[in-house]
């Protein structure tokens, strides 16, 4: 069975500073999809980034990027320049590309945003 | 336009009532599932459908049920309510195999379920 590990569970962050958000997970298949999912204090769970396992490159959006490790199965979060909208609940998740294919999550990253 | 749509977004009940929550996502989707978040914030899939059959059935008490009238909703039913169920409920769906949505899986805003 798939397992996703985020050893951080709260992390704090200047305003403008950058802060990295660590995921591992455990798989034997080789095609899969990763993602960061972020959870504000209104308890909605929203999309931030996604990679596909087979692309080498590392996924971007704005100000924050992943370091994809496949052989060392680490997914880290970079936040670049944090804003205070950036503190919430964030969740590392892991799909299957083939059968059973629900996301199975970390146990999440508390990240502190301090002015 | 909500994309993946609950009610209700809270819920206080007694224990030993049966209550539903509502799911309908305007996405075009074929694929809706079931997520319960516990007290510790873990989240964990309860049920999955795929073009209304059912494809994931976790170890969940038969108290719960899910029924899916068509590929757009999926409703979750919860008889005799127990204190342990109190936790925020989320609904998602995907639309597997689409390269463009990049298999991402979209939440609802959630539905918070209190048992007193």
């Amino acid at each position: 069975a798939q397992t996703v590990t985020q050893s951080q569970p709260e992390m704090s962050v200047q305003e403008a500073e950058t802060v990295t958000l660590s995921c591992t997970y455990d798989t034997s298949e080789s095609d899969y999809y990763l993602f960061w999912y972020k959870q504000p204090p209104s308890r909605q769970m929203i999309l931030v980034i996604r990679q596909e396992a087979y692309k080498q490159q590392n996924a971007t959006e704005n100000r924050f990027s992943v370091n994809f490790q496949k052989a060392a199965k680490s997914f880290s979060l970079k936040i670049s320049d944090s804003q205070l909208g950036d503190a919430a609940m964030y969740f590392c998740a892991y799909r299957r590309d083939t059968g059973r294919r629900a996301l199975t999550f970390g146990s999440g990253t508390r990240l502190q945003v301090q002015p | 336009d909500t994309a993946v749509s609950q009610t209700p977004k809270y819920l206080v009940t007694q224990m030993g009532n049966d209550k539903s929550i509502k799911c309908e996502q305007n996405l075009g989707h074929d694929t809706m599932y079931w997520y319960k978040q516990d007290s510790k914030k873990f989240l964990k899939i309860m049920f999955s459908y795929n073009n209304k059959e059912l494809i994931i059935n976790e170890t969940v008490p038969n108290r719960f049920s899910p029924k899916s009238p068509d590929k757009a909703h999926l409703n979750l039913h919860i008889n005799s309510l127990e204190l342990g169920d109190s936790a925020v409920y989320f609904c998602a769906s995907s639309q597997d195999w689409d390269n463009e949505s990049g298999n991402t899986i979209y939440f609802g805003e959630g539905s918070w379920l209190t048992v007193v």
